[in-house]
């Protein structure tokens, strides 16, 4: 079966420093993976997607970048966090043909 | 562009009395239909979906949706509902199957459950 996994739950990181978030997937090749950021009252907003190995499209505008160093990786970084980055990231993959989505656990990126 | 309406951002129920979240869409064409529930600090678990066919969809924990075009709805229902279910719902709209198909989120509905 397919599995997500992503990580740290928890992350408490001050303004300016970089940020690297990462999502792998497990018993499924050649997934869509999606990065998404809710905020209070605000639902899922999309980040980026990505439909392969270092294809990446950007949905916003912002402080983030993704990667995707491998076909199941997919990063998140940051080169200088701003408190408006503060938020719960979600990673989320689905089959080419499906088209339902699957949710990582998340994390919660405090910005101090 | 396709949208989701959750008009309810906070319901309260008491345990064992039905339930119903209202989700209403914007899509030019068939709408691939979802509902997902998010429990404090976890990630989003699929509760049902809606492609084609029968527009009574039955999901995971009791839960039901039904399709309505005319009205453009997609509506979440529990007969009986359980303590357990105390969580934030999502309604969500897929833009179709191929390399895309992203999904498009309501802004979610927080369920309170009174014992």
């Amino acid at each position: 079966s397919q599995t997500i996994h992503q990580w740290p739950a928890t992350l408490v990181q001050p303004v300016g420093s970089p940020l690297s978030l990462e999502c792998t997937v497990e018993g499924t090749s050649n997934p869509n993976l999606y990065w998404y950021r809710q905020a209070a009252g605000r639902g899922l907003q999309l980040l980026f997607y990505s439909i392969g190995i270092d294809q990446i499209s950007s949905e916003v505008p912002q402080n983030l970048s993704a990667s995707r160093p491998q076909d199941r990786q997919f990063i998140l970084s940051s080169k200088k966090l701003l408190l408006s980055d503060s938020g719960f990231y979600l990673c989320a993959w689905r089959i080419l043909t499906g088209r339902e989505a699957f949710f990582g656990q998340g994390t919660r990126l405090t910005v101090v | 562009a396709q949208s989701v309406t959750q008009p309810d951002i906070h319901i309260t129920v008491s345990e064992g009395a039905s339930l119903e979240l209202r989700c209403n869409y914007s899509y030019g064409a068939t709408p691939y239909l979802f509902w997902y529930v998010q429990s404090p600090g976890q990630g989003l678990q699929l509760l049902l979906k809606y492609f084609s066919g029968d527009t009574l969809v039955q999901g995971i924990k009791g839960f039901e949706a039904e399709f309505k075009r005319s009205q453009s709805s997609f509506n979440l229902r529990k007969p009986s509902v359980h303590w357990s279910d105390a969580a934030e719902y999502f309604c969500a709209v897929g833009a179709g199957g191929g390399s895309q198909g992203n999904l498009i989120f309501g802004k979610g509905t927080k369920l309170s459950v009174k014992p």
